[in-house]
């Protein structure tokens, strides 16, 4: 069966401090990947995706960026975080066929102070 | 990906049905209608989704109108683990395609 790993769960970080969120999705192959943000009581907003290695595709442009270094492996990053990235970040996969559905990670609470 | 509107809240007796609109009359004539709901502090979870017929699982039924510029999402039997946020997405589901997700509606159910 498909898993998806998002880590860390919670993470407090510096003002003007690198990020790094990592994803990894287990037991399927070629998956297009999501990075999501949610400010609280907001709804999702869609930041990057992929459909396949090394290919990303920015909705937003921000302080941010994502890179796909193998193909079930989504990473978010940021060289100086702004108070404005605090948020519920999560990440999701979804299949290439016809009927597939987003499956999301567990999510990181980051808030930048 | 055509939008959708949701109320932004609602309430619900426990142990009744749940009905949760969402209007999308923009919507294409292959985009699916999807429902997730998100627990406070977790990652959204998938509800159902549909093209044009009703479809019905182990946790809703999901009501397209017949010129799907319209659906329902009914919890048959609402409990308070139901307490969530829901969200009405449409767009096509090929590859590469991503879901948008508005504000949802927040279901409170209550004792």
């Amino acid at each position: 069966s498909q898993t998806i790993h998002q880590w860390p769960a919670t993470l407090v970080q510096p003002v003007g401090s690198p990020l790094s969120l990592e994803c990894t999705v287990e037991g399927t192959s070629n998956p297009n990947l999501y990075w999501y943000r949610q400010a609280a009581g907001r709804g999702l907003q869609l930041l990057f995706y992929s459909v396949g290695i090394g290919q990303i595709s920015s909705e937003v442009p921000q302080n941010l960026s994502a890179s796909r270094p193998q193909d079930r492996q989504f990473i978010l990053s940021s060289k100086k975080l702004l108070l404005s990235d605090s948020g519920f970040y999560l990440c999701a996969w979804k299949g290439q066929g016809a009927r597939e559905k987003l499956f999301f990670g567990s999510g990181t609470q980051l808030s930048v102070l | 990906d055509a939008k959708t509107t949701q109320p932004p809240s609602m309430d619900c007796a426990e142990g009744r049905a749940a009905n949760l609109p969402c209007n999308h009359s923009t919507i294409s004539g292959n985009e699916y209608v999807y429902w997730y709901r998100q627990i406070h502090s977790q990652g959204p979870q998938y509800i159902i989704h549909g093209l044009k017929n009703n479809e019905t699982n182990e946790m809703a039924s999901l009501i397209i109108t017949e010129d799907r510029k319209s659906s329902t999402l009914i919890l048959p039997h609402a409990t308070l683990r139901d307490t969530a946020v829901y969200y009405c997405i449409v767009g096509y589901n090929n590859a590469g395609n991503m879901l948008t997700f508005g504000g949802g509606t927040r279901l409170m159910v209550k004792p």
